[in-house]
C-alpha cells in the first residue's frame, strides 16, 4: 500500500537554483494539493488540481509553479528557489464528491535553502 | 478574513481526558476536519463533522456548533503515543481547506 510517494525527503539547496518535488498517488483520486507547513502556522495551501489537465492557484502561489499531467503525478517546482521557501512540504490527494472528501497526505519534503 | 484559532499547546496526564478547542470564522461551511499529526510525520484523518452534535470514534470524540463556529476533540483514556499535534480545518463556501495553526499536545506519565 503506496498512497502517495513524495520524492526527495530532505534537500539542502543554494538559493537561485531550481528544484522539483516529485508527488505520485496511487489511489486515482480526482484532486491534488501542494501544502507547506511552517512553525507555527497552519497548512498554506500552494496549488491544487481538481482533475487532470486542471491546475489552480492556492493561498500562497508565488514562486512555484505546477502541472497535472495524468491524475497520478503533481510536481511542484521552484523555479528559483529563496531562503523564505525553507519549509516542509506535503503533498496530498482527495476524493471530491465522496462523502468527507479528507485528504490523504504524502510524507513531506524538507526542504532547506541557504 | 478567515481565522481558525485553537491553543498553541496543551499538557494533560496519561489516562485523562482532554479536550481541544477550536473555533472558526470562515466565508460559509462545508464541513470540519480534526488530523492528528506526529512530529515529523504527515497529517492523518481523525474526524469530519458538517451536522451539528458528537461523533464518537473510540477513544476520540468530536462536536460541532455551527451557529457558534466552535468544535471540540475530545480524547478520553490518553495514552503516551496521542502526543502528537491535532490540526482543526475548515472547508469553506469554495470547498477549500482553511486551516489552523495546530495544538500540540503533551501526555504526561
Amino acid at each position: 500500500i503506496a498512497g502517495i510517494t513524495q520524492a526527495p525527503t530532505s534537500q539542502i539547496l543554494a538559493a537561485g537554483r531550481r528544484m522539483t518535488l516529485r508527488c505520485t498517488q496511487d489511489m486515482r483520486h480526482n484532486a491534488m494539493y501542494w501544502y507547506r507547513q511552517d512553525l507555527g502556522l497552519g497548512l498554506r495551501l500552494i496549488h491544487y488540481s481538481n482533475t487532470a489537465g486542471t491546475t489552480g492557484k492556492g493561498e500562497v502561489p508565488d514562486g512555484y509553479s505546477v502541472s497535472r499531467a495524468n491524475t497520478d503525478d503533481f510536481p511542484l517546482t521552484l523555479a528559483s528557489a529563496v531562503p523564505s521557501q525553507t519549509s516542509v512540504y506535503f503533498c496530498a490527494s482527495s476524493e471530491q464528491g465522496a462523502d468527507t472528501g479528507e485528504l490523504f497526505f504524502g510524507e513531506g519534503s524538507r526542504l532547506t535553502v541557504l | 478574513g478567515q481565522n481558525i484559532d485553537q491553543p498553541t499547546e496543551m499538557t494533560a496526564t496519561e489516562g485523562a481526558i482532554v479536550q481541544i478547542n477550536c473555533t472558526y470564522q470562515t466565508s460559509g461551511f462545508n464541513g470540519l476536519f480534526w488530523y492528528q499529526q506526529h512530529a515529523g510525520e504527515a497529517p492523518t484523518f481523525l474526524s469530519y463533522n458538517v451536522l451539528d452534535g458528537l461523533e464518537e470514534k473510540g477513544r476520540f470524540s468530536s462536536f460541532l456548533s455551527r451557529s457558534k463556529g466552535y468544535s471540540y476533540l475530545l480524547l478520553k483514556e490518553l495514552q503516551m503515543k496521542d502526543s502528537a499535534s491535532y490540526l482543526c480545518a475548515v472547508k469553506d463556501s469554495n470547498y477549500q481547506l482553511i486551516w489552523g495553526a495546530g495544538t500540540k499536545l503533551i501526555i504526561k506519565p
